[in-house]
């Protein structure tokens, strides 16, 4: 079965500030797809990354960077210069490959970016 | 632009009368899914369409269904909302089931009186 981890429920930070959300995921299968959602206060789920097992260089997109490591099984994104508009909920989640694949969520994680 | 519109954005119903919450895509992806979210949790997965075939959570309470008329429209349907029953309803698409990233809509917000 699969499993994803947010161990931290909801982190604070002021304006500028780097911050990094954990992500610890279980899976038995070798191929699985790893994403990350933010979900501001108005309620959509916005898609930010997808990775797949076998990529796992690490990537950065502005002031978003995610470091991916199979080693300790983590999909860890970082906020680097947090500015009020990323407080949100930020979700990850995991999917395996087949037809009965399914998205498995965290329990999400609720970022508050003070000016 | 293309995407995933859900309506209406809010809704109101009585306790125990039948509501319908429709999804419409111009994305053209086979699979549509419908996800009921509350308050400061994860969203959950009901069911999903990939084409017409319809897959139902073992969970999911007989009181919701869904039909897919065609490619662009999902609708679900709650026969007989209960309390427990208000909750962010979300829908998402996707080309494929596992691989490909979901996009949601931006969910009807259902409240029960």
């Amino acid at each position: 079965a699969q499993k994803v981890t947010q161990a931290q429920t909801e982190i604070s930070v002021v304006e500028k500030e780097d911050v990094t959300l954990d992500c610890v995921y279980e899976t038995r299968d070798t191929t699985y797809y790893l994403f990350w959602y933010k979900q501001p206060p108005s309620g959509e789920l916005v898609f930010l990354i997808r990775r797949n097992s076998f990529d796992e260089q690490n990537e950065i997109s502005g002031r978003y960077s995610w470091n991916f490591q199979k080693s300790t099984s983590s999909f860890n994104f970082t906020i680097t210069a947090s500015q009020v508009v990323d407080s949100a909920v930020y979700f990850c989640a995991l999917s395996e490959r087949g037809a009965n694949s399914k998205l498995t969520f965290g329990k999400g994680i609720t970022l508050s970016v003070r000016p | 632009d293309a995407m995933v519109i859900q309506n209406p954005r809010y809704q109101v119903t009585q306790f125990g009368k039948p509501v319908t919450l429709s999804c419409s895509q111009t994305l053209n992806h086979n699979v549509m899914y419908w996800y009921q979210q509350k308050s400061s949790q994860a969203p959950k997965l009901l069911f999903h369409y990939y084409d017409k075939d319809f897959n139902n959570e073992a969970d999911t309470p007989d009181n919701f269904q869904s039909r897919r008329p065609n490619t662009s429209f999902c609708f679900l349907d709650i026969r007989s909302p209960g309390l427990g029953d208000a909750a962010m309803y979300l829908c998402a698409t996707s080309n494929r089931r596992g691989s490909e990233p979901q996009h949601f809509g931006d969910g009807t917000r259902l409240s029960i009186l």
